[in-house]
């Protein structure tokens, strides 16, 4: 159980196009997910919190307007980095709360395998 | 931002040996959770633990979270290869379970 995807897995595209990353819990309904964004050797940097059905909270110094955010259902959050620039290559994380786990596992984040951004 | 001290940075330890990190904080958490990522993939978790001075195993793998609710420890017993990876603790506190994490403890084992 707790099984989270990615898609893609890896994307290479060049300076300016938009990219879209999707996330989906697989075996159970997550309300909340979590995009991340690691660096080489470096640990996890939480960009946004993404609540289905409303409005992502971004983390202090991320764009909102270059990282948009959609939780449109209980299993599905969508990344979408717009005009990327080689300086958004990273590896890109997405995680999920199973919230009908109870009120103290909830607390768990399951993590997708990530995706990795490259941008020419 | 990051408030965890996560210690050591990094092990070279033999095939055998016993592994232990731990993690420290300036804030007081109500979840530890450790978490092993190998290279290219997500985190994995590994233990979760709930309240202060719970100790809990899976395998050989130990944690306890602290009784102060500021810290918590990772031991690997009699470590092999496939235990290879990053080893990173992290703490929550907030109702959206929003996690901080700390820097990481990158493992090695020789055989």
């Amino acid at each position: 159980g707790a099984v989270v995807s990615q898609h893609p897995s890896w994307v290479i595209c060049k300076s300016g196009t938009s990219v879209k990353i999707e996330c989906r819990s697989l075996d159970f309904q997550a309300t909340t997910m979590f995009w991340y964004r690691q660096f080489p050797k470096q640990s996890l940097m939480l960009m946004a919190t993404s609540n289905e059905g409303s409005k992502a909270t971004y983390e202090q110094g991320v764009e909102k307007d270059k990282f948009l955010i959609n939780h449109a259902s209980l299993t599905l959050s969508t990344l979408t980095v717009t005009s990327a620039h080689p300086e958004d290559s990273s590896f890109y994380i997405c995680s999920a709360r199973d919230w009908a786990s109870g009120s103290i596992r909830s607390n768990e984040q399951f993590f997708g395998p990530g995706t990795r951004l490259t941008v020419l | 931002g990051q408030q965890l001290n996560q210690s050591p940075q990094s092990m070279f330890i033999q095939e055998g040996e016993d592994v232990s990190m731990n993690c420290t904080s300036s804030s007081i958490f109500n979840t530890w959770l450790w978490y092993k990522q190998e290279p290219g993939e997500g985190p994995v978790l590994l233990i979760a633990l709930y309240k202060a001075g719970e100790l809990t195993s899976n395998g050989r793998l130990t944690a306890q979270f602290g009784i102060t609710r500021k810290d918590s420890f990772l031991n690997i017993s009699a470590s092999i290869p496939s235990d290879v990876g990053i080893y990173f603790c992290a703490g929550s506190t907030d109702s959206w379970g929003k996690l901080q994490f700390g820097a990481g403890t990158q493992v090695v084992v020789t055989p």
